[in-house]
């Protein structure tokens, strides 16, 4: 059964103090893995698509990598207004969402 | 460039109605696609619309169903509502059904009483 975990579930950090989510997944025939900021009451806010294992993104303090098992979303020197949950998602025939990881940056 | 618009933005229906949740997609996006995310939960696939026609569909019975207009505008229909169905609906729209950088609209709070 294709799956998406992701972890931690909650994680609290203080302001420039640099961190990494992780998003493992089993799925079939690998189509893409995106990764989501969102806000609470909103809809989710693209940040990244990767599609092969060694890719790469940055976005700022964001930054994206691919492995054949898992996905890693790497804050760096992150500021209050990081805190969201983020969200990973893959992509086979259909879109499957990780539970997402809710972070919190402490002023 | 006006983003994805859902309307309404709560509701509150009786368990065994029905509701329809509307999507207004960002111009020049012909893909459209429905989620639904439970509280401290990730968005779970409904189905999606790529020029009127349906695409994929996830895990969800038949009285959830959709439309997607010529103007690629689209409608989320659920019948005979239960209480699980409470929920936030999303609507996502993309500029073509290969591409996922989808874009997101703020959703639909339904409330199931």
């Amino acid at each position: 059964e294709d799956q998406v975990t992701q972890s931690p579930e909650a994680l609290r950090l203080q302001e420039g103090e640099s961190s990494s989510l992780n998003c493992s997944y089993t799925v079939s025939g690998l189509r893409g893995l995106f990764w989501y900021r969102q806000d609470p009451g909103k809809g989710p806010e693209f940040l990244f698509t990767l599609y092969s294992a060694g890719e790469e993104k940055e976005k700022e303090r964001l930054k994206a990598t691919l492995t054949k098992k898992e996905s890693f979303l790497h804050i760096t020197a992150p500021k209050p207004e990081d805190s969201a949950t983020y969200l990973c998602a893959v992509r086979d025939d259909k879109i499957i969402f990780g539970k997402g990881t809710r972070l919190h940056i402490l002023p | 460039e006006t983003g994805v618009t859902q309307s309404p933005t709560h509701l509150i229906k009786t368990r065994g109605q029905q509701v329809t949740l509307r999507c207004s997609s960002q111009s020049g996006h012909n893909t459209v696609s429905w989620y639904q995310q439970a509280l401290g939960q990730g968005p779970q696939f409904i189905f999606q619309y790529y020029r009127e026609e349906e695409n994929g569909r996830g895990n969800f019975p038949p009285r959830f169903s959709g439309l997607q207009f010529p103007n690629y505008s689209s409608e989320l229909n659920v019948n005979a509502l239960e209480l699980d169905d409470s929920a936030l609906y999303l609507c996502a729209s993309s500029p073509s059904f290969q591409d996922y950088g989808y874009t997101f609209g703020s959703g639909t709070r339904l409330t199931v009483v």
